[in-house]
């Protein structure tokens, strides 16, 4: 069973530039979450995919976007980077329906800096 | 609102001694569950262990267990017999059930040190 995965590790990109970050969800999970972690802070939810609808999000602007592919693989978009968007940028998976007792299986991270 | 609190920005402790984090807890939720990951320096976020609302008794996994107090809300992890490997961020977060969605709210951290 292969564990979740994300690319790239690193990127850098300059303020006003767009990103698009890949996760690849654990084997046999239909739902996936993004998370962005600043310095020294706490995952923050971006959104959430299951089944390849957005389910939900958190307090981002449009400006972050996502897609969830048939094999539940899943993009996170940013546009007009802004340099407040430097952090790890986290992917997690899991098995069920949203709001279930599954826990989230998290990726390495992708860790992105915006000059 | 779901508000975590982590009040230990860092702790050191000797290994092979026990440490506890402190996790306090804000929510109206009735049905939600109570989880601690370990960040690496590698940025990968490990799950440790996990705690339901419902459970009456307190959650353990190998050198890990969780002092569950809903009265207090709190949820401390505690590490027995801490090695060298222990050292990382450690993060207390927690989900509610029942609405449409599933994300995890994540407190501050505490970096643990641990002293050969």
């Amino acid at each position: 069973e292969t564990g979740v995965t994300q690319s790239p590790t690193h990127l850098i990109k300059t303020r006003g530039q767009q990103v698009t970050l890949r996760c690849s969800s654990q084997s046999g999970h239909n739902t996936v979450s993004w998370y962005q972690q600043a310095l020294g802070q706490g995952p923050q939810f971006i959104f959430q995919y299951y089944r390849e609808e957005e389910n939900g999000r958190g307090n981002f602007p449009p400006r972050f976007s996502g897609l969830q592919f048939p094999n539940y693989s899943s993009e996170l978009n940013v546009n007009a980077l802004e340099l407040d968007d430097s952090a790890l940028y986290l992917c997690a998976s899991s098995r069920g329906l949203a709001g279930s007792s599954y826990e989230q299986y998290f990726g390495p991270g992708t860790r992105l800096t915006v000059t | 609102a779901q508000k975590i609190t982590q009040t230990q920005p860092g702790m050191f402790v000797q290994e092979k001694e026990a440490v506890t984090l402190d996790c306090t807890y804000d929510t109206s939720d009735q049905s939600y569950g109570l989880f601690w990951y370990k960040q690496p320096s590698s940025g990968e976020m490990i799950f440790l262990i996990y705690q339901g609302s419902y459970d009456e008794q307190n959650a353990t996994e190998g050198r890990y267990s969780l002092n569950f107090q809903k009265a207090r809300k709190s949820a401390n992890l505690v590490i027995s017999a801490s090695q060298l490997g222990d050292s990382a961020m450690y993060f207390c977060a927690m989900r509610a059930y029942g609405g449409s969605q599933g994300n995890l709210i994540f407190g501050k951290g505490t970096k643990l040190s641990v002293k050969p």
